[in-house]
This record gives C-alpha cells, structure tokens and sequence, in this order.
C-alpha cells in the first residue's frame, strides 16, 4: 500500500523559532500533497495544498506567511512553522494521493509543542 | 459546498457487539467517500473507499459500510466489536475532479467496553 511518512514524529521549541516538517511520500509520486491541522479531540482542518513546482494554494484564514510550504520534488514536502507561538501548538497530519487512486494516505502526523 | 455530518460524537459498545457508526454528506454531484480511523496520537488509515458500483463495500479489520444515495449516508459497520477498535473514526467526502481534496466529518470516538 501507500505509505507516507512525516518527520519529526514531535518537536518541542521555543517561541519565535521557526520549526520544519518534513512530509513524504515513500513508495509513490505525489504532484499533490495536503497539510492539515487538528486540535485535540476534533476534526483534522484542512490548511493548505502543495503543489509540486508551483506555489502552495492556502485555505482561508491560514496565514500563508507564517506556514511555508515548499514541494521541491515529487516525493517531499515541507511545512516550516515560522516566529512559532504556543498557539501554533497542534498536531500536523500531511496525506499524497498516488497517481489514478483518488485517496490519501496520512502521515503519521507531528505533534508540536511551543514553549 | 460539500460537507459532512457524523451526528454520533460518543459510542460505546460492549466487545463482541455490533457496531454501527453514521455518516451523513451532503454534495452535488457523486461523491467518492471514505472512513478512516486514528489512533490516539496517530496518523490515519483508510479503513474503506466508495467510488462507484456495488454499494456495499468491505475494508480492513471486519469493517464495512453502505453508499445510500437516497439517504446521502455512508454509515460504516462491524458486526462484532474487538478492544483494539476502540479509536476515532472520521468520515469524508471527496470530488473526483476536485484534486482529491477530501472534506471530514468531526469523528466518533468509539469506546469499547470489556
């Protein structure tokens, strides 16, 4: 099956340092990547799609400044947390959907701590 | 717009039971839908897909569900509960020409009880 896998599994940093999250597709080439947030015990918030070669398209109310995405080639993309606040605090879930599939496979997410 | 509603936020369930846990969309078009399930702490993994064909679908781990157009349902089921099961399960909906931008219902967390 389709495996991703993301990296650091959890960060702990200080406030106003930026952070990366590394997301990757293993066994599979994803144009397309997700990065989604979810705050404990809800719903994952989809925040953005990464396009692989082309700039991220961003949902409403995500700061596009603040969450960088960068998709430099089909197997990684990268979220950087920038000037983190401990309300960036949160659990981070990348997904890729392998070519002709239509699903996603998740991540096994990043739990990020900001002191 | 899309959306989806699981009306359920809690269930518990004695092992060994049946399971079933709702999911309801509401989407213009024929949606592709899923459930998956997250561990605490985990990533999440897909369980069962419905694109098209026959509407009963099987999955992983006993589990399976049943596209209802008439009813805009995709209520997923288990006939017989096991302790690992216990977890949070999200339903979702997706486009299929829509980049497979997926959107989530707000989960049932599922409590098994011995």
């Amino acid at each position: 099956g389709a495996v991703v896998s993301q990296h650091p599994s959890r960060v702990i940093c200080k406030s106003g340092t930026s952070v990366k999250i590394e997301c990757r597709s293993l066994d599979f080439q994803a144009t397309t990547m997700f990065w989604y947030r979810q705050f404990p015990k809800q719903s994952l918030m989809l925040m953005a799609t990464s396009n692989e070669g082309s700039k991220a398209t961003y949902e409403q109310g995500v700061e596009k400044d603040k969450f960088l995405i960068n998709h430099a080639s089909l197997t990684l993309s990268t979220l950087t947390v920038t000037s983190a606040h401990p309300e960036d605090s949160s659990f981070y879930i990348c997904s890729a959907t392998p070519p002709t599939s239509g699903t996603q496979y998740f991540g096994p997410g990043t739990r990020l701590l900001v002191l | 717009a899309q959306s989806v509603t699981q009306p359920d936020i809690h269930i518990t369930v004695s092992e060994g039971a049946s399971l079933e846990l709702r999911c309801n969309y509401s989407y213009g078009a024929t949606p592709y839908l899923f459930w998956y399930v997250q561990s605490p702490g985990q990533g999440l993994q897909l369980l069962l897909k419905y694109f098209s064909g026959d509407t009963l679908v099987q999955g992983i781990k006993g589990f399976e569900a049943e596209f209802k157009r008439s009813q805009s349902s995709f209520n997923l089921r288990k006939p017989s509960v096991h302790w690992s099961d216990a977890a949070e399960y999200f339903c979702a909906v997706g486009a299929k020409n829509a980049g497979n931008m997926l959107t989530f219902g707000g989960g049932t967390r599922l409590m098994v009880k011995p």
